[in-house]
């Protein structure tokens, strides 16, 4: 089974710093590679993906991220942050060879981030 | 629309109590998804439905208990739970048989149970 690990589990950050939050997964196969953003008592929402192509991903609200096969890192970066940004983000992998029909997603622990004003 | 809604927000219950969690979608979603997400912690995988048959049970004991009575709904019946089961129940939906596909989360339904 894959597995995934966030390597930080709070990164305080001051408003307008840039921002890195890293993550790592096990499987040396082809991935699919996810971050969501989950605001104080709100649901899961899709950052961006990584499935194919580009090692590079950009995602919404700023976000991008880099996928380095040989590291086995997913890491998730953001140039210039803002208070907004005060959330929990989740690495998740998709684990494939399971399920027909749907989809198992494995998530890391989180990792907590907040701005600082 | 990519919504997936959820209701209620919050629900308090005893622990002989019987009720029902509520996910709706309208996105043609043919695979959709329960899990459990308690505090400081990534949500954990319940159940998964695809074409609205069971296709993943991950070990959730019998007093929670899943139905899909059709391709847009999704029930949690929860009966005799125990105060370890407060948490936040998220239902999430996806395109079925693509692994690529993303998962749409709804708010969630915060438990406390008494």
């Amino acid at each position: 089974a894959q597995s995934v690990t966030q390597l930080d589990s709070q990164v305080p950050v001051f408003e307008e710093a840039p921002v890195e939050l890293r993550c790592n997964y096990s499987s040396s196969v082809s991935v699919y590679l996810f971050w969501y953003v989950q605001y104080p008592n709100q649901g899961l929402q899709l950052l961006l993906k990584y499935l194919s192509g580009s090692t590079l991903v950009k995602g919404i609200n700023g976000f991008e991220a880099e996928f380095n096969k040989s590291q086995t890192s997913f890491h998730l970066r953001k140039p210039s942050v803002h208070i907004s940004d005060t959330a929990e983000y989740f690495c998740a992998v998709c684990d494939l060879g399971i399920i027909q029909g749907a989809q198992k997603l494995v998530f890391g622990q989180g990792t907590r981030l907040t701005i600082n004003p | 629309d990519t919504e997936v809604t959820q209701t209620p927000k919050h629900l308090v219950m005893g622990m002989t109590n019987k009720k029902s969690l509520k996910c709706e979608q309208h996105m043609g979603h043919r695979a959709m998804y329960w899990y459990k997400q308690k505090a400081k912690k990534p949500p954990e995988l319940m159940f998964v439905y695809s074409y609205e048959k069971l296709s993943i049970n991950e070990s959730v004991p019998s007093r929670f208990s899943p139905e899909c009575p059709n391709s847009s709904l999704l029930n949690l019946h929860l009966h005799a739970l125990q105060p370890e089961d407060s948490a936040l129940y998220l239902c999430a939906s996806s395109s079925p048989g693509r692994l690529k596909e993303t998962q749409y989360f709804g708010p969630g339904t915060r438990l406390l149970v008494l």
